[in-house]
């Protein structure tokens, strides 16, 4: 499984856009970009999944480089309910046998008012 | 979207006694279910892959007659802690993949369970 690394924390102010990084230099072939986001005490929830370029949907964009070894999520106007930590995750797209998802340290984002 | 409960959402358990944990797909079939734990400040570590109908699958380090998992049905997989300790307190949470065999999986997550030991 490919390693990923981000930034342990982040730090935004409510109304600006943040933009997270995370490399996975050893990213395969088969291998689809994955964020999840976790509130205190809860289980990780699904924000955006992407394979090459930019996935946008109603809660943030992916952009993902030709070479696929890095990959943003960008979140725009943040809140303070945005406040979590970010994960991103590499994983095959084989429907075939279980593929269990493998966390990285993720990034603590803090919004600040 | 879809639903994954477990219950308890919280327990507190002396030391020594056995604590069980549901996990269940709410809206779609589950043929798998992993389980996670979490400490405090920490990532989620994989504790064990639970496949239904069959044995699962445990996580190098992770004592399988501890941690003891039953997927006996296609929405349910329950975890039970043996003789839990206090190093056994944590949060536990489980995901579900959908069975229905979209190319691109989606995994599901619990609300997770606190647990802790006295």
């Amino acid at each position: 499984l490919a390693k990923t690394t981000q930034p342990i924390s982040m730090d935004s102010y409510e109304g600006q856009e943040v933009n997270i990084t995370c490399s996975h230099n050893n990213i395969a072939t088969n291998d689809y970009i994955t964020w999840y986001q976790q509130f205190p005490s809860q289980g990780p929830r699904f924000i955006i999944q992407g394979y090459k370029t930019k996935v946008t949907n109603e809660v943030a964009s992916l952009f993902i480089p030709a070479d696929r070894k890095s990959s943003t999520l960008s979140l725009p106007r943040v809140s303070l309910s945005d406040t979590a930590v970010y994960y991103c995750l590499v994983r095959p797209i084989s429907s075939g046998s279980a593929r269990q998802l493998t966390f990285g340290s993720g990034t603590q984002l803090t919004v600040l008012p | 979207g879809a639903v994954v409960s477990q219950h308890p959402s919280r327990v507190i358990c002396k030391s020594g006694t056995s604590v069980k944990i549901e996990c269940r797909s709410l809206d779609f079939q589950a043929t798998t279910m992993f389980w996670y734990r979490q400490f405090p400040k920490k990532s989620l570590m994989l504790m064990a892959t639970s496949n239904e109908g069959s044995k699962a699958t445990y996580e190098q380090g992770v004592e399988k007659d501890k941690f003891l998992i039953n997927h006996a049905s296609l929405t349910l997989s329950t975890l039970t802690v043996t003789s839990a300790h206090p190093e056994d307190s944590s949060f536990y949470i489980c995901s579900a993949r959908d069975s229905t065999g979209s190319l691109h999986y989606e995994q599901y997550f619990g609300p997770g369970t606190r647990l802790t030991v006295t």
